[in-house]
Order: structure tokens, then C-alpha cells, then sequence
């Protein structure tokens, strides 16, 4: 079966860098995808990776090791927007698995 | 304006009256799923469907039902519900099976709650 693990919560003042990791065990792997929620909203695609190496856009990078069958997010200057839940998934055969979220909480 | 479009955004209801959250995407997707979310499970599929008349179940499918008739619409059914049931429940639509490059699209939730 698929698991993915991840810190449940982190905290960060503003303008600071915080990663938040996620390990991951799958049968198949067609990547590693993160999505951002904030309360009370609806996850929100941030980016993926399907091979090695780190995805950069704009504040947020993400980073992918299959060997290792570890990811993370990465969160540069951080802002208090930025509060908010996010969330490791891979793909199953046809349906998606997601861990349980980290909730990030920036401070001023 | 592309999006997923649930309804009702919040419902109250009693153990065992049938109820049917509704689901609608505007962007053509053939990927259409369900989720319910609670607190230090994260999202957990309940099932989703591949195309008209194509669903599966997903990890969690034990009290719902699904139907596919048409491609924009995916409603969630629960014939007889119960307190455990009560949850906060996203509809999602993609091109493909979602994960990798594909980006799944969510609706804005619908909380439910069953007394």
C-alpha cells in the first residue's frame, strides 16, 4: 500500500526559510505533488516532482529524492499569508493518496 | 471561469435521511473524485470516477454512492447517514488520474454534519 508521512505542524516567524519534509512508500511512483490549504478553503495545487532534484517557483521550491523516497517543500521569506496547511501526495494507480498536512504557522 | 462547484456548502442533517451533495466542473475534466477531510487524516478518497459511467472506490467508500451521467457532474449520495459521516467532503476534477504532472482542481467544500 501508499503512506506518506509529514510533520504535523511547524512554525516560522516572518521572512524566515521553513521545509517541511514528507516520506513517502509507494508500489508505483509518478511523482511527488504538493497542495496548499488554508483555513477554511480548498487545497490548492503548489508543484510536483517527478524526477530528482529541485523544483523552483518563485518562493516555493520542492525538492525529490526517489531514492531515498523523500521530498520537501521548501518556503523562503515567508509571510504571514503563507499560514496555512500543506499537503504531500502521490498518485495510487488511479486515485490519490495525500498525508495527513502540516500546519505551518508564521508568527510576525 | 474555470472551476468546481459544490453544493450545499454547509448541511445539517438527522441519522438516515438520504442526502446528495452535488458536484459540477466547467474545464472538461474526464477525472472526477471525492474526498473527506478530518482533522490529523488529512484528505482521504472515497471514490472517483474515470470517465461517463466509470467509477471506482476509492479508500474510504463504505456509505456512499457515486453516479457519472454526465461528464461535468459527479453528486456524492449517502442513502442512509451517520454521525461518522460527518465531515468536511471536497469534490475534485482533472484531465487525467491526478498526482504527478497532473493538477487536481478542488471545490470549495462542503461541511457536514449528521446528528
Amino acid at each position: 500500500g501508499q503512506s506518506l508521512e509529514q510533520p504535523s505542524e511547524v512554525t516560522a516567524v516572518e521572512g524566515a526559510i521553513v521545509q517541511i519534509n514528507c516520506t513517502y512508500q509507494t508500489s508505483g511512483f509518478y511523482g511527488l505533488s504538493w497542495y496548499q490549504q488554508h483555513d477554511g478553503g480548498a487545497p490548492t495545487f503548489l508543484s510536483y516532482n517527478a524526477l530528482d532534484g529541485l523544483e523552483e517557483t518563485g518562493r516555493f521550491s520542492s525538492f525529490l529524492s526517489r531514492s531515498d523516497s523523500y521530498g520537501y517543500l521548501l518556503l523562503q521569506e515567508l509571510q504571514m499569508k503563507d499560514s496555512a496547511s500543506y499537503f504531500c501526495a502521490v498518485r495510487d494507480n488511479n486515485d490519490m493518496r495525500f498525508g495527513a498536512g502540516t500546519r505551518l504557522t508564521v508568527k510576525p | 471561469e474555470a472551476q468546481v462547484t459544490q453544493n450545499p456548502r454547509y448541511l445539517i442533517t438527522v441519522t438516515g435521511k438520504k442526502l446528495t451533495v452535488t458536484c459540477s466542473q466547467n474545464m472538461n475534466h474526464e477525472y472526477m473524485s471525492w474526498y473527506r477531510q478530518d482533522p490529523g487524516l488529512g484528505l482521504r478518497q472515497i471514490y472517483y470516477s474515470m470517465n461517463v459511467e466509470v467509477t471506482d472506490k476509492g479508500d474510504v467508500p463504505e456509505g456512499y454512492k457515486v453516479s457519472r451521467k454526465e461528464k461535468r457532474n459527479f453528486p456524492l449520495i449517502l442513502e442512509s447517514p451517520s454521525p461518522n459521516q460527518t465531515s468536511l467532503y471536497f469534490c475534485a476534477s482533472s484531465l487525467s488520474p491526478p498526482g504527478g504532472v497532473t493538477e487536481a482542481f478542488f471545490g470549495q467544500g462542503t461541511r457536514l454534519t449528521v446528528v
